[in-house]
């Protein structure tokens, strides 16, 4: 079984400024994906960024990208250049051969003006 | 290119009563999963289609139940419904041989 960890409830950062979100996951699975969604208000849910478990290097989306530490089996994701568009909800997930998306229960992102 | 979309928007039942919601998958997507999300919850996998087959179920009861069509659309059914099934849905769909799951707007469902 794999389960996703986010500690962090809530985060807030100043416009501009960078923000980091963390996530731990576990997995007995060699091969699996990961990935992170963004969730606005409106509920539609959008994927952000993600990583292939067997690539050592990080992924990078424009102002997102990500530290995957598979060791440590830990996967944050780092928005730079924070815009008052990024304010949502967001979402680590895990992907394995079972075929579904484990998330974990999300972080707060607000950005202040 | 369309993606994913999701039929109703919202919908209001009574417990006991019976649900059916829509989702058809983005062009050239032949898989599609369905998620329950609750408030203040990350979603919670519910199963996934491929050629008309349940092909993976997460742990939800006999109640919640789906079909895929030739044409990959899909249905959740959800019988005797509960207060605690009030909830967002969430459809997704992909290519099997790819991992990316793009979701749809979502049906929120609720029970009184």
């Amino acid at each position: 079984a794999q389960t996703v960890t986010q500690s962090q409830p809530e985060m807030s950062v100043q416009e501009a400024e960078t923000v980091t979100l963390s996530c731990t996951y576990d997995t007995s699975e060699s091969d699996y994906y990961l990935f992170w969604y963004k969730q606005p208000p409106s509920r539609q849910m959008i994927l952000v960024i993600r990583q292939e478990a067997y690539k050592q290097q990080n992924a990078t989306e424009n102002r997102f990208s990500v530290n995957f530490q598979k060791a440590a089996k830990s996967f944050s994701l780092k928005i730079s250049d924070s815009q008052l568009g990024d304010a949502a909800m967001y979402f680590c997930a895990s992907y394995g051969v079972n075929y579904k998306l484990t998330f974990g229960k999300g972080t707060l992102l607000t950005v202040n003006p | 290119d369309a993606g994913v979309t999701q039929s109703p928007t919202h919908l209001i039942k009574t417990r006991g009563q019976q649900v059916t919601l829509r989702c058809s998958p983005k062009s050239g997507h032949d898989t599609v999963s369905w998620y329950q999300q609750a408030l203040g919850q990350g979603p919670q996998f519910i199963f996934q289609y491929y050629e008309e087959e349940e092909r993976q179920r997460g742990n939800f009861p006999d109640r919640f139940s789906g079909h895929q069509f030739p044409n990959y659309s899909s249905e959740l059914n959800v019988n005797a419904l509960l207060l605690g099934d009030s909830a967002l849905y969430l459809c997704a769909s992909t290519v099997l041989t790819r991992d990316t799951q793009y979701f749809g707007p979502g049906t929120r469902l609720t029970v009184l």
